[in-house]
């Protein structure tokens, strides 16, 4: 079954703290992203990589972090969280090959910053 | 303005209504077009593309319009598990092959 899971899926932490939040595709896609979403934002690209070892800023970068040694797992790292930084985050994974343009979600992380 | 602009909603109709929702987007260079659905709290699932020519799936129907630059959804006789957002979504071919969000439109369907 095609998959994105991201784990954990609650966190609530405290301002400064550093954490991971890890995301892993058994699709073999090479592009995958993070968003975020807020209530009268939208969907907002934060990172996206177009293979292993390339990465590039979206929409809203400020306070992340990426890395993609593998093709299965992006995670996204908050090296010093902030209360703005409070949102549900969404990984995702693209399939571009043959024509097909889809993007497969992962359930969500629900993180709060206090 | 933004890239992608969706009217917010809440759409409320009964069930068995039909329902149309427009999107517009800016850039005429755009190339692909989509719509996602999301229930509450859940992750968005792509409901289907748009085609230049339209498409439909069973009781939906996508349309694009390009020189006005709009795309719509069509729902006909609508069921309360359509209740949902309903997520414009356009490649804009720009660097990085960028998907853009729109804001979403809510839809609520009444017994």
């Amino acid at each position: 079954e095609a998959q994105v899971t991201q784990n954990p899926r609650y966190l609530i932490t405290v301002t400064g703290k550093k954490l991971t939040v890890t995301c892993s595709q058994n699709m073999n896609h090479e592009y995958m992203s993070w968003y975020r979403q807020d209530p009268g934002l939208g969907l907002r690209q934060i990172y996206y990589s177009m293979n292993v070892e390339v990465t590039d800023k979206g929409d809203v970068p400020e306070g992340y972090k990426v890395s993609r040694k593998e093709k299965r797992n992006f995670p996204l790292i908050l090296e010093s969280p902030s209360p703005n930084q409070t949102s549900l985050y969404f990984c995702a994974s693209r399939g571009l090959a043959g024509g097909e343009d889809t993007q497969y979600f992962g359930p969500g992380t629900r993180l709060t910053v206090l | 303005r933004k890239e992608v602009e969706q009217d917010p909603g809440p759409f409320n109709v009964p069930e068995g209504a039909t329902v149309a929702f427009n999107c517009t987007y800016s850039n005429s260079a755009s190339q692909s077009f989509f719509w996602y659905r999301q229930d509450c709290r859940k992750e968005p699932k792509l409901l289907m593309s748009v085609y230049s020519s339209g498409n439909e799936d069973g009781r939906f129907t996508a349309q694009l319009n390009r020189a006005s630059q709009y795309i719509s959804l069509l729902i006909r006789d609508s069921k309360l598990s359509d209740s949902a957002t309903y997520l414009c979504v356009v490649n804009m071919r720009n660097a990085g092959n960028m998907l853009t969000f729109g804001g979403g439109t809510r839809l609520m369907v009444k017994p």
